[in-house]
């Protein structure tokens, strides 16, 4: 799987964008970029997922540069309760393949 | 559904003694992980299965770490004996295959303390 390097912590203020960027200049071209957060003590939790277009959902918004080697997730609105690290993952899209997590970004959202 | 289930939610123990964790994955899954995070070495693979059969076993640390799948809504991971370099939060998550979001469900974790 790819490398990641993503920045160790961000702050964001509650409202704000907040935007969490991504490095994976060795993706392949079948490797698609994947976002977990986890809360503290909890599990990992699925945000989006996607191979080049820009992909959203309720939780969020994934921006993928064109030639794909970089990558933003954007929290529209950030609220106190997306304070959490960040993990952005690069893997080929098949469930039989482990999640490889890094440091992640740890987002403290505060008022 | 109740999403994934893990228990103990939190194991103290001893060092020495055998520790089993369980897991119940979302039923109709069919792939079952299990990860270990540490502050040290962050969250990572220990072994996967699918349709109950080990598929990759490479991160289990040593010998003293097995894993096990009987049946499709059941799992452990058994350490024996246990030492405390194995404390850790242990989560195991399930997927299925070809689902639409290709996405992996976590359960709450159990916090192990070997003493």
């Amino acid at each position: 799987d790819a490398k990641t390097t993503q920045p160790t912590s961000m702050d964001c203020a509650e409202g704000r964008a907040a935007n969490l960027p991504c490095n994976h200049s060795t993706i392949s071209g079948n490797e698609y970029v994947y976002w977990y957060r986890q809360i503290h003590s909890q599990g990992p939790q699925y945000i989006i997922h996607g191979l080049k277009n820009n992909e959203t959902n309720e939780m969020a918004s994934l921006i993928i540069t064109e030639d794909r080697k970089s990558s933003t997730l954007i929290l529209p609105h950030a609220t106190l309760r997306d304070t959490a690290v960040y993990y952005c993952i690069v893997r080929v899209s098949n469930s039989g393949y482990a999640l490889n997590f890094g440091k992640g970004t740890s987002l403290l959202v505060t008022p | 559904d109740a999403g994934v289930i893990q228990s103990p939610r939190h194991e103290v123990t001893e060092m020495g003694q055998e520790v089993t964790l369980r897991c119940k994955p979302i039923s109709g899954h069919d792939y079952l992980f299990w990860y270990r995070q540490t502050m040290m070495r962050g969250l990572e693979l220990l072994i996967y299965f699918n349709n109950n059969v080990p598929i990759d076993d490479s991160g289990m640390p040593e010998d003293r770490f097995s894993a096990k799948m009987p049946n499709a809504s059941f799992s452990t991971l058994k350490i024996q004996p246990s030492e405390p370099r194995d404390s850790a939060v242990y989560f195991c998550a399930s997927s299925l295959a070809g689902g639409p979001l290709d996405e992996q469900f976590f359960g709450p974790g159990t916090r192990l303390t070997v003493l």
